[in-house]
């Protein structure tokens, strides 16, 4: 029933390790993006992709790699993970020009 | 450069009365705004949206408005209940292409009290 979930919830990793965050959403909409909230709360746009095709890439570290298999996935591949990555990781889905709608969250700790 | 501000933090209401969230923005290429609901340990949560073609958007007990000119929006909330209570987010974006670049304010945190 969940429209847009995310595994794990939490993670917890060393610096300088490989993990990966995945998304599903079971709503039918062509686009999903990654969000990061960081420390001080504030939410920023990290990626987006649109039937598979990256349309929106911030100022995010090559570490950060997205990965959509299908329109109805979009997972993030993080390399060599450092201290300041800690952060929660929201994806989200929606229809062009409508409300995005967002996954729980992925709480990511690297200690 | 904070594009989109919440200025208040923090807003406690009492039960059944009107809770006023304020926001502004900076970037006149904003025209869909929307708010958002946030509990602890989950998701934002999609509550109400506004395009620049309108001033007011109204949606149950949850009313937005939009002033283009003084670029400020505000959400309105009658009555307020204890499960209002949540971290509330202003956002902004432009109306381009696919994909909707939102901007989000800092939120403010609503204690509704009894």
């Amino acid at each position: 029933d969940t429209a847009v979930s995310q595994t794990p919830k939490y993670l917890v990793t060393q610096m300088g390790n490989d993990k990966s965050i995945k998304c599903e959403q079971n709503l039918g909409h062509d686009t999903m993006y990654w969000y990061k909230q960081d420390s001080k709360k504030f939410l920023k746009i990290m990626f987006s992709y649109n039937n598979k095709e990256l349309i929106i890439n911030e100022t995010v570290p090559n570490r950060f790699s997205p990965k959509s298999p299908d329109k109805a996935h979009l997972n993030l591949h993080i390399n060599s993970l450092e201290l300041g990555d800690s952060a929660v990781y929201f994806c989200a889905s929606s229809r062009p020009i409508e409300a995005q709608y967002f996954g729980p969250g992925t709480r990511l700790l690297v200690l | 450069d904070q594009q989109v501000k919440q200025n208040s933090p923090s807003l406690s209401v009492q039960e059944g009365r009107i809770s006023i969230l304020n926001c502004d923005y900076t970037n006149s290429m904003f025209d869909y705004f929307l708010w958002y609901k946030k509990y602890p340990a989950e998701g934002p949560t999609f509550l109400i949206s506004i395009s620049s073609i309108k001033d007011k958007n109204e949606d149950g007990r949850f009313t937005v408005f939009l002033n283009k000119s003084a670029k400020h929006l505000s959400l309105h909330i009658v009555p307020s209940q204890p499960g209002d209570s949540a971290v509330y987010f202003c956002a902004a974006s432009p109306v381009t292409g696919t994909a909707s670049k939102l901007t989000f304010g800092t939120g403010t945190r609503l204690q509704v009290t009894l």
